[in-house]
């Protein structure tokens, strides 16, 4: 049980396009998703909080209108990369919490999707 | 300012040799914290969860430990596929926030 998928688990592009990353729960209601980043040999930080149906909470120093992300349902949050550049390059994770679990239960997590910006 | 410090950095370790890897936490208030172990170009994978000083938690190989200021993951008789990086992390009261250490990148050779 808790399976998140994320899609693509790999992506090439170049400079200045924008790349979209979906991330679903597929045995679970997530009313809660995260999105995170990992750079190589660091901690994973997080960018955002989304919560079903309405507006993502974002970190300090993320921009929200750079990094666009959508949670339409209880299984899908989307995470849109606006104008990629190669800094933007990272591996993205996110995950997700189920339905009714309280605040302190773990989440979950997606594979992670490998952006390289060209 | 709530953070996770874990430590070694890196461990090798024959199959069979016993260790325990170690996390320091500084948290205004701990809700819960969490052990993953993360494999090469995956996502992190659940382990375990403690709630507060005392707990234990075990799983196989692995035990989870916890005091007021960090918590242990003992590895007994590893087998090499326990190889991977283990992550801790921690989320304090009125957050939702996971704040992950570095992790602890584990190699068990035969």
């Amino acid at each position: 049980g808790a399976v998140v998928s994320q899609h693509p688990s790999w992506v090439i592009c170049k400079s200045g396009t924008s790349v979209k990353i979906e991330c679903r729960s597929l045995d679970f209601q997530a009313t809660t998703m995260f999105w995170y980043r990992q750079f190589p040999k660091q901690s994973l930080m997080l960018m955002a909080t989304s919560n079903e149906g309405s507006k993502a909470t974002y970190e300090q120093g993320v921009e929200k209108d750079k990094f666009l992300i959508n949670h339409a349902s209880l299984t899908l949050s989307t995470l849109t990369v606006t104008s990629a550049h190669p800094e933007d390059s990272s591996f993205y994770i996110c995950s997700a919490r189920g339905r009714g679990q309280r605040g302190n239960q773990p989440q979950h997590f997606g594979d992670g999707t490998r952006l390289s910006i060209l | 300012e709530d953070q996770v410090t874990q430590s070694p950095e890196a461990l090798r370790l024959q199959e069979g040799e016993s260790s325990s890897l170690n996390c320091s936490y500084t948290v205004s208030g701990l809700r819960g914290l969490f052990w993953y172990r993360q494999d090469p170009g995956k996502g992190p994978e659940f382990l375990f969860t403690l709630y507060s000083a005392g707990e234990e938690k075990e799983k196989e190989r692995l035990k989870a430990t916890l005091t007021k200021k960090e918590s242990f993951l003992h590895i007994t008789a590893p087998k090499p596929e326990d190889s991977a990086t283990y992550l801790c992390a921690v989320q304090a009261y009125n957050t939702d926030k996971l704040i992950f250490g570095t992790g602890t990148r584990l190699q068990v050779f035969p």
